[in-house]
């Protein structure tokens, strides 16, 4: 079976605070590919970053940082010294390997950052 | 923005009817996706098109259904409205069509169902 689990369905910080996001993934195929993405209260769903899962450096864009483990199925989002613009849902997905190319959501984590 | 356009970004109609959400995807993409956003189901995976044909399908309802124009614009079709198909419906676009490409995502049609 294919699934995304994020286990914190709601986070609350003050600003200047390090969050991290976790998220676990299940699959049987060897080749897939990770994302996340960000859904302000806009509404609008904003890609993030993708890693595949050869590739298990982890990556650092400014503020945020990416920590990928396949020992343990994780792909943990880190924002580092959070801002109220950081306030969001922020979604983890696995794109399983093959042709196709549809995205299977984790429930999300909502960020509240407090100033 | 991601360059995925979607019309109308609100619609609000009654139970029973037909409604079509319209998606464009960024210039040069070839895949359209259509998901649904619900409280209840989350993000959930309609269905996929490349370059005019079928190419995957995920939990969409046989009274829901699409298609991809020789533009490469996409249109999803709802009938038969029932008040559960209340959603934030997304379209994404990606160059390609497999698990390598980045899927970028439109801004969402809000369905209201009354």
């Amino acid at each position: 079976a294919q699934k995304v689990t994020q286990a914190q369905t709601e986070i609350s910080v003050v600003e200047k605070e390090d969050v991290t996001l976790d998220c676990v993934y299940e699959t049987r195929d060897t080749t897939y590919y990770l994302f996340w993405y960000k859904q302000p209260p806009s509404g609008e769903l904003v890609f993030l970053i993708r890693r595949n899962s050869f590739d298990e450096q982890n990556e650092i864009s400014g503020r945020y940082s990416w920590n990928f483990q396949k020992s343990t199925s994780s792909f943990n989002f880190t924002i580092t010294a959070s801002q109220v613009v950081d306030s969001a849902v922020y979604f983890c997905a696995l794109a399983p390997g093959g042709s196709q190319g549809n995205l299977i959501f984790g429930k999300g984590t909502k960020l509240s950052v407090k100033p | 923005d991601s360059g995925v356009t979607q019309t109308p970004k609100h619609l609000i109609t009654a139970t029973g009817q037909r409604v079509t959400l319209r998606c464009s995807p960024r210039s040069g993409d070839l895949s359209v996706y259509w998901y649904q956003q619900s409280l209840d189901q989350g993000l959930q995976f309609l269905i996929q098109y490349y370059n005019g044909e079928e190419r995957a399908k995920g939990n969409i309802l046989e009274r829901f259904s699409a298609q991809q124009f020789p533009d490469l614009h996409s249109e999803l079709n709802l009938s038969s409205l029932e008040l559960g198909d209340s959603a934030l419906y997304f379209c994404a676009s990606s160059l390609l069509a497999g698990d390598t490409d980045t899927q970028y995502f439109g801004p969402g049609t809000r369905l209201t169902v009354l």
